[in-house]
Parts: C-alpha cells; structure tokens; sequence
C-alpha cells in the first residue's frame, strides 16, 4: 500500500482555471511537502507545511492533519504551471527522509 | 540565492563500473539526502547524511552504494559495480533543520547504465 497517494494522476486545463490537486497520506507524519518536477527534471520545494493553510502567489496549501489530507490550489492557472506536481511526507515512522507520492502532471493550455 | 549543485549532469557507463556522483549542499546546510528516480517512477530515498555519518537508508541502498563527505562541501554517491536498474536521475537534496525547513535539491545526474 502506497503511504502517499494523489489525485488526479493527470489534469489537463485552460489558461485561467482553478486548479486543485489532493493528497492523502496514510500514516502519522511531522510535515507534508508540496514541490513542483519541470520537464527538464528539476525538483522545487513549493511549500512545507504541518498545519493549516499557506500561501505563495498563485499557489495556496492546505492540510487536514485529522483527515491526513491535503491540497494544493493553483489560482489563474497560467501555461508556465505546467509540470509535475509532488506531494511528499517526513516524520514518517519518525524518520525526516521524504516519501514521495507518484505525481500529479498538471498541463494548462492557453 | 544559494543553490545545490550536481556535476556531471549526465554519466553514461557500461555495466559493473564505478560511478561517483558528485554534489555540493548549501553551505550552511547540516543534513544532507540521496534520492532518485527511475524513468516514469516516483521519487524514492536513499540514504540521509547527518554529522559525518549515515543516519538511515533505503533497502536500495545495498553495500554497493556509499557516501561521503570528504572535504565539508562536497557530498558524493559512489555505486560500486553499476547494473542496469541504476539507470535512474539521482537528486542530491540538502537541509538546515530536518524538522523545519524544507529540503533543497539539486538539479539532479542522469545516470544511463548500458
């Protein structure tokens, strides 16, 4: 069983869309972390969050520590959000690695 | 703005070599992570760094896999005897406080094993 899943595994949208993509994690953790993976590969840390709301330009993440869920909001979706969108989790089992989820490939269209 | 750093960005090498894969963490960075991702796959841990030892790694990270860090900047991954399923991008990630901050990676190497 995967300890962090995602959902969708891929959303196709237009220019100007809310966008929302979930996680859910299965296990006790201390942090959950949203990053984005460009086509060139890259890894960016978007947000590290172990409680509420945060908020970053365009981007907003959220968590539900009871439901073990959370989400990532892209406001006015704009082409240059395409990428792959990860949802990690650390303080799993007690330990700080991340565990990551599979992905979600986000593709906004103009 | 401080970066982490990967060289070479791509390493092709032929079965049963030995690869070193090389990163320099931010400076004032204290813990420090190998990753990697097979083509199409999620990310998965290999092994965190933290005060000139190991402090917990992946079942992938068998006895032909080590680290070190030789000189206090530099971080380096060294594979063994290279096998086909090593075939993967290998992210070098760096922190200054595991339980706050968030993890910084590096550009990653594409590691192709023929």
């Amino acid at each position: 069983k995967n300890e962090v899943e995602q959902s969708p595994q891929n959303l196709t949208a237009q220019e100007g869309e809310f966008i929302t993509i979930n996680c859910s994690y299965s296990v006790g953790i201390s942090a959950l972390h949203w990053l984005q993976q460009h086509p060139g590969g890259g890894i960016v840390s978007l947000f590290m969050l172990s409680s509420g709301k945060k908020k970053h330009g365009r981007l907003i993440a959220t968590i539900n520590i009871q439901e073990k869920h959370s989400s990532l909001h892209i406001t006015a979706s704009h082409p240059r959000d395409s990428a792959v969108y990860i949802c990690a989790v650390s303080g799993f089992q007690g330990a700080q690695k991340l565990v990551f989820g599979q992905g979600t490939r986000l593709t906004i269209n103009p | 703005e401080p970066e982490v750093t990967q060289t070479p960005s791509h390493q092709v090498t032929q079965m049963g070599q030995e690869v070193i894969l090389r990163c320099v963490p931010i400076s004032n960075h204290l813990y420090f992570y190998w990753y990697r991702q097979i083509l199409g796959q999620k990310v998965e841990f290999l092994v965190s760094f933290y005060n000139n030892e190991i402090s917990e790694k992946s079942e992938i990270f068998d006895d032909q896999f080590s680290v070190e860090r030789p000189d206090g900047s530099n971080f380096t991954l060294k594979i063994r005897s290279t096998k086909l399923e090593d075939s993967a991008m290998y992210f070098c990630a760096s922190t200054r406080d595991r339980n706050r901050d968030e993890q910084f990676f590096g550009p990653g190497t594409r590691l192709t094993v023929l």
